[in-house]
Order: structure tokens, then sequence, then C-alpha cells
């Protein structure tokens, strides 16, 4: 089944413990991206990725990293999470080129910073 | 960069019913535009979308249009049903032109009354 597979699903942290989020997807997706998805603000993109080592910085990148070193994942790093960093986080992907820029999203990861 | 207005934020209509969700966008360069549906619980989900060479598009009970000149796009639910019930979001995108960053809005609760 095509699909992009994020974990943990769910994550409770401390403010300033280093964590990562995973995003997986089978499709052989060129594009991925990260966004956050907070109440009354809707989806803001942090980071994407054109390709493998291609990555650049969407509206919202402080406090986040990324890296893309396989063409099928794109985690996501928070080195010290911060209070402000509690939201819902979605990655997406999709394929490059006039027609197929049909983005796909996987289910979610909530975070709780405390 | 792109802005992206959605109206109204939130929208109750009997079942059976149209229901009609309208966005603007401020970059006329943009070319590609995406509706989402997002149930509870999951990511969003591409319902229909529409690419800046045609002015309107169906699929069954939903179709999109929309107005370049005016910088507006609508997405239309007919015979709504309870299952309709969600968040929706519209979206732009320069795609294929070279940058597939979404810009979305910030989402229409939409709620079908039995």
């Amino acid at each position: 089944e095509a699909q992009v597979t994020q974990n943990p699903r769910y994550l409770i942290t401390v403010t300033g413990k280093k964590l990562t989020v995973t995003c997986s997807q089978n499709m052989n997706h060129e594009y991925m991206s990260w966004y956050r998805q907070d109440p009354g603000l809707g989806l803001r993109q942090i980071y994407y990725s054109m390709n493998v080592e291609v990555t650049d910085k969407g509206d919202v990148p402080e406090g986040y990293k990324v890296s893309r070193k396989e063409k099928r994942n794109f985690p996501l790093i928070l080195e010290s999470p911060s209070p402000n960093q509690t939201s819902l986080y979605f990655c997406a992907s999709s394929l490059i080129g006039t027609g197929k820029e049909t983005q796909y999203f996987g289910p979610g990861t909530r975070l709780l910073v405390l | 960069g792109e802005n992206v207005e959605q109206h109204p934020s939130t929208l109750s209509v009997q079942e059976g019913d149209s229901a009609v969700i309208k966005c603007t966008y401020s970059d006329s360069a943009s070319n590609y535009f995406p509706w989402y549906k997002q149930e509870l619980g999951k990511g969003p989900q591409l319902i229909i979308d529409i690419r800046s060479n045609v002015g309107e598009k169906k699929d069954q009970r939903i179709a999109v249009t929309l107005n370049k000149t005016a910088k507006h796009f609508s997405l239309h639910i007919t015979e709504t049903q309870p299952e309709d019930s969600a968040v929706y979001f519209c979206a732009a995108s320069t795609g294929g032109a070279g940058s597939y960053q979404l810009t979305f809005g910030k989402g229409t609760k939409l709620s079908v009354i039995p």
C-alpha cells in the first residue's frame, strides 16, 4: 500500500531533550516536506526537500533540523525542544513535475513539550 | 510570499443541502490549487485539485471553480452527507513552475446535521 508513515504518533517530552520524528514514504517520491498544524493557523511548512541531500527552509524553520540521506526518509529533528513547539506535525511527499504535484500526507505526530 | 485566505472558518448545513467554501490567494504565479479534507485524528487527504488552465472541475458531488482574474477559488459540495463533516483546507502553489511549497488556508470546519 502506497503510504507515508510517521513515528511516533504521540510524544510527550521535556524542554531541552533532543528528539527525532521519523517520516518514510514508499512511493519513490522526490519531494518531501514537514508541516506543523496549530489551532487557527492551519498548516505551515517547516522544511522541505526536493531530493536526496537537497533541503530548504519553509515558513517556520526556527528550532528544527532535517536531513535527507535516503530518498524514502526525511526525519525531523528538534535539538532542544521548547513548549512553543507543542503541535501536530505532518510529513508529506509528492513527485516532482507539472501535473504531479499532489502531496500525500502521513497520519501526524502529536507532540507535547513540557 | 503567497497568502491564502479561507472563509468561512465554520459552516453548518443540513444533510442534503450544498456547502460552499471560498479561498483567495495573493500570488498571481500560483497555478495549482488543491483541496484537502481532514477527518478527526487523521492527516489531510486530497479530495480535488485544479490547475490554472481550467476554470472548473467536478468529481461526483464535489466541484472546484477557479477565477484567475479575481484570484479566488471555491469548493462546492452538493447533497451533503454526515460523512462530509470534517475540516477542509484550500491551498495554493506555483507547482511545476519550480516551487512545490503549498500555502494553506486556515481551514473550514464543516458540520453536516442529519
